[in-house]
């Protein structure tokens, strides 16, 4: 059974760059899924990031994508986000999830963990 | 971008009694493949989101049989037939159609 575990600082400076990783457990980050990063700034909505493939092949979402990098690295089973030049608006849960590709839905979720940008 | 836009934002039912929330799209859902990648996720208080539907009316596997999708083209809808405690959180509908993927507002379930 996959399973999705975020990990990174839970506190950012202003300016900073926000660094998380997921680590893949009980499968493959080989196997044919999109992974996928969503966040969720604290009472609101869900906010899609962006998604990679194991190939390095990446998708973002536009209004993020000059501050965004996301990336794979197989041989330790785990994919990272990082998100550049943070402000307080980008203080939120943050998602690592799997996009299958066949429903092309987001099947497998990780817990979440809670970065907050302050100095 | 596309918007997706839901109602009710929130829905107080009472326990065993139905809830319906609609979802519509700001254009056609429907993919150049011949799909509709519509998909419904449950938000419990304090929980990651969860997938309850997807390709519209599809449940995801362990879906309790009394949520169904429904819908076509800009507009779908979520029906939870008898309401259980269980239930309670925001629910939200995804599309994954056209780039960027986008979520709707969310709507709140709790009970009366």
């Amino acid at each position: 059974q996959v399973q999705l575990q975020e990990s990174g600082p839970g506190l950012v400076k202003p300016s900073g760059t926000l660094s998380l990783t997921c680590a893949v457990s009980g499968g493959s980050i080989s196997s044919s899924n999109w992974w996928t990063w969503v966040r969720q700034p604290p009472g609101k909505g869900l906010e899609w990031i962006g998604e990679i493939y194991h190939t390095g092949s990446t998708n973002y979402n536009p209004s993020l994508k000059s501050r965004v990098t996301i990336s794979v690295d197989k041989s330790k089973n785990q994919f990272s986000l990082k998100l550049s030049s943070v402000t307080a608006a980008d203080t939120a849960v943050y998602f690592c999830a799997r996009g299958a590709p066949a429903p092309n839905a987001f099947d497998i979720w990780g817990q979440g963990t809670m970065v907050t940008v302050s100095s | 971008d596309l918007v997706m836009t839901q109602t009710p934002l929130s829905s107080p039912v009472t326990l065993g009694q139905p809830a319906s929330i609609s979802c519509r799209s700001s254009q056609s859902l429907v993919h150049s493949d011949g799909n509709t990648y519509l998909s419904w996720l449950q938000q419990r208080p304090g929980q990651p989101p969860r997938l309850l539907i997807y390709k519209i009316s599809n449940r995801f596997s362990g879906v309790p049989d009394r949520f169904t999708g429904s819908g076509a083209g800009t507009d779908f809808t979520l029906k939870i037939s008898r309401v259980e405690a269980e239930d309670v959180g925001v629910y939200y509908c995804m599309q994954a159609t056209q780039f960027p993927w986008t979520f709707g507002q969310g709507t709140k379930v709790e009970i009366k």
